[in-house]
């Protein structure tokens, strides 16, 4: 159980163009979804918060109008990057909440490698 | 200010030795959570192994368990019989129950391990 699938996996886009990735959890329901950002050999990088039917919580730090956030259901939150730039190819996460045996665990998606030529 | 470290940046184990992976954390929340990930070089994160601070035992998950030493704020990752595939990024991380934070995750820098055979 606890599966989060992303998608795209992969996605190569010229700059200026807006790139959307989705985050699904396949087999629970998650109200909270969480968006993190990876550079090579680096840790996880927060980005924002994404709550189901509310405005997503951005990190200090992360544009808004960059980083469009849509938590329109309970399985599903996307991301948008809007007019992509080299600087923003990078290896992006997302993570879904669930309870388990009592504890709220994040469980992650396989992650967006996102190249912006 | 760091508040979750890990200091070993990369690790060497023989195959089917214990391995121990270093966590120190820092928080004034009495109740938070202490949770370790794996990140192969595919790139997703695996959870492996979770702590609550009111927790009397150390957790253990098959080949996994956490010493959670909560006067120092250690909570090292023991894995024991080492296997290649075992081979990958460990990721400490931890929740505090901040109220407006949103259960998320604050992750330390990672250890690479590599498992000889």
């Amino acid at each position: 159980g606890a599966v989060v699938s992303q998608h795209p996996s992969w996605v190569i886009c010229k700059s200026g163009t807006s790139v959307k990735i989705e985050c699904r959890s396949l087999d629970f329901q998650a109200t909270t979804m969480f968006w993190y950002r990876q550079f090579p050999k680096q840790s996880l990088m927060l980005m924002a918060t994404s709550n189901e039917g509310s405005k997503a919580t951005y990190e200090q730090g992360v544009e808004k109008d960059k980083f469009l956030i849509n938590h329109a259901s309970l399985t599903l939150s996307t991301l948008t990057v809007t007019s992509a730039h080299p600087e923003d190819s990078s290896f992006y996460i997302c993570s879904a909440s669930n309870k388990s045996r009592g504890t709220e665990t994040q469980y992650f998606g396989p992650g967006t490698r996102l190249l912006v030529l | 200010a760091q508040k979750i470290t890990q200091t070993q940046p990369g690790m060497f184990v023989q195959e089917k030795e214990a391995v121990t992976l270093d966590c120190t954390y820092d928080t004034s929340d009495p109740s938070y959570g202490l949770f370790w990930y794996k990140q192969p070089s595919s790139g997703e994160m695996i959870f492996l192994i979770y702590q609550g601070s009111y927790d009397q035992q150390n957790a253990t998950e098959g080949r996994y368990s956490l010493n959670f030493q909560k006067a120092r704020k250690s909570a090292n990752l023991v894995i024991s019989a080492s296997q290649l595939g075992d081979s990958a990024m460990y990721f400490c991380a931890m929740r505090e129950r901040t109220y407006n934070q949103g259960g998320k995750l604050i992750f330390g820098q990672g250890t690479e391990l590599s498992v000889k055979p």
